[in-house]
């Protein structure tokens, strides 16, 4: 999806293992988010940043941490995997302003073992 | 508990049948979105509804949002096999004051599968 870049596409860990994903944007967006898709379950939000230097907790935030050092790039992270967290990862970015739509990557397929 | 109930999960249809997928909940939204996703993709936006009572027209897609912006559904009138993969609503929660910061709330999501 032209926008949003998601690295790396699939990751296999072992548990305890530890691994960071980004999300790098080109559209200058304010609004970035990380969500993980588990079947029957939607999508989750994970963390959400509002802009550059902040970040929030989101439905699902325990055992992920997250980063926006710099506007474009959105960092998830994960310091100790666990087998739970076997999912597909989606960035997604918004642009200001009410009723906006999420523009997403094409995902992490991410397998902890 | 689910804060967006969407149904049906799977439906398998043959090609020229109609169907509806339903999005309910007991919470109002600002705003609802319905996205479609494929294979390896990442969601993409359909349609975004924000007035309650709204219908709004994607060629064979119709999208209405419930008058009390509670509920909302997708009808597709004689679907063909290029309307294969799964479809997700999403709402923006209306709150009172504070902002939601874009923050969606997704259903989970209807598995259409249309055969030739």
């Amino acid at each position: 999806n032209a926008g949003v870049t998601q690295t790396p596409k699939f990751r296999v860990l072992k548990t305890g293992q530890s691994m960071t994903l980004l999300c790098a944007q080109d559209m200058n967006h304010e609004y970035m988010y990380w969500y993980r898709q588990d079947p029957g379950m939607g999508l989750r939000l994970i963390h959400y940043s509002v802009g550059e230097g902040t970040t929030a907790k989101g439905e699902v935030p325990d055992g992920y941490n997250v980063s926006r050092l710099k506007k474009q790039n959105f960092l998830l992270g994960l310091e100790s995997a666990a087998p739970s967290q076997t999912s597909v990862y989606f960035c997604a970015i918004r642009a200001g302003g009410s009723a906006q739509p999420q523009h997403f990557g094409d995902g992490t397929r991410l397998s902890i073992l | 508990t689910q804060l967006l109930e969407q149904s049906p999960q799977f439906l398998s249809i043959q090609e020229g049948e109609n169907l509806t997928v339903y999005c309910n909940s007991s919470s109002v939204f600002s705003s609802l979105q319905w996205y479609r996703q494929e294979p390896g993709e990442g969601p993409v936006l359909l349609v975004t509804v924000v007035t309650g009572g709204e219908v709004k027209k994607l060629k064979r897609l119709t999208f209405q949002f419930g008058d009390a912006r509670k509920d909302s559904s997708l009808h597709i009138t004689a679907a063909q096999p290029g309307d294969t993969g799964l479809y997700l609503c999403a709402g923006a929660l209306a709150n009172a004051g504070g902002t939601s910061y874009g923050k969606l709330t997704f259903g989970q999501g209807t598995i259409l599968t249309v055969h030739p």
